[in-house]
């Protein structure tokens, strides 16, 4: 167990639809960056978070927004969804924001089909 | 840019066969290098990493060596076991950079 959670653990919705996954960070992380994991495109970076600011951003679609609140836990929220978009999304965790040198600590995921 | 390339699966093992994953990377300046492994319906642990050259990082019997002259960071366990089959992956990190994570690559151990 990382100490990272993620909820929910599976979601399925239809094609337009908007959803939020959330993460809860170890205690005491600070960063919190988001991931998809996808079979043909991989584990891809998404965002990350320090402290409740941007502080790194990848691959991430315009459909697609985060924030980290005041105590810490993080939503990625994905709106006018595509059958593309269903993949598996992690969330990890981190001590500090430098990122690329931290060690990342990942939840368990959450599966997204969208149907 | 930075890239980390990983030689591709599956790769099925018997017992007690010893294991070696090739990783290479490319990057400016001096990053951390990272393997992490997935196990069947679960996220990404860390497994090991190396912060410079010549580092080797090890954990639960996998050594990797942060090789700076051949761009490598090859994981290596001398006796597998049925408990490692997973999806392991190679990983790039930098102050500057994005972290990078290799395909992957899945490996099945056969009793």
């Amino acid at each position: 167990d990382s100490g990272v959670t993620q909820t929910p653990k599976h979601l399925i919705t239809a094609t337009g639809q908007r959803v939020t996954l959330r993460c809860s960070p170890r205690s005491g992380d600070l960063s919190v960056y988001w991931y998809q994991q996808s079979l043909d495109q991989g584990l891809q970076f998404l965002i990350q978070y320090y402290n409740g600011e941007e502080r790194a951003k990848g691959n991430i679609l315009e459909r697609f927004s985060a924030q980290q609140f005041p105590d810490l836990h993080s939503e990625l929220n994905l709106s006018s969804l595509e059958l593309g978009d269903s993949a598996l999304y992690f969330c990890a965790s981190s001590v500090a924001g430098v990122y690329g040198t931290d060690t990342q600590y990942f939840g368990p995921g959450t599966r997204l089909t969208v149907l | 840019g930075d890239s980390v390339t990983q030689m591709e699966g599956p790769v099925t093992l018997s017992e007690e066969a010893f294991l070696t994953i090739n990783c290479t990377y490319t990057a400016t300046g001096y990053p951390s290098l990272f393997w992490y492994v997935q196990y069947p319906g679960e996220g990404l642990q860390l497994l090991l990493k190396a912060t410079k050259a010549d580092d080797k990082g090890s954990n639960k019997g996998f050594e990797a060596t942060y090789r700076k002259e051949t761009t490598s960071f090859h994981l290596e366990k001398g006796s597998v076991q049925v408990s490692d089959s997973a999806v392991y992956f190679c990983a790039l990190g930098s102050s500057a950079s994005k972290i990078i994570f290799g395909s992957g690559t899945r490996l099945s151990i056969r009793p």
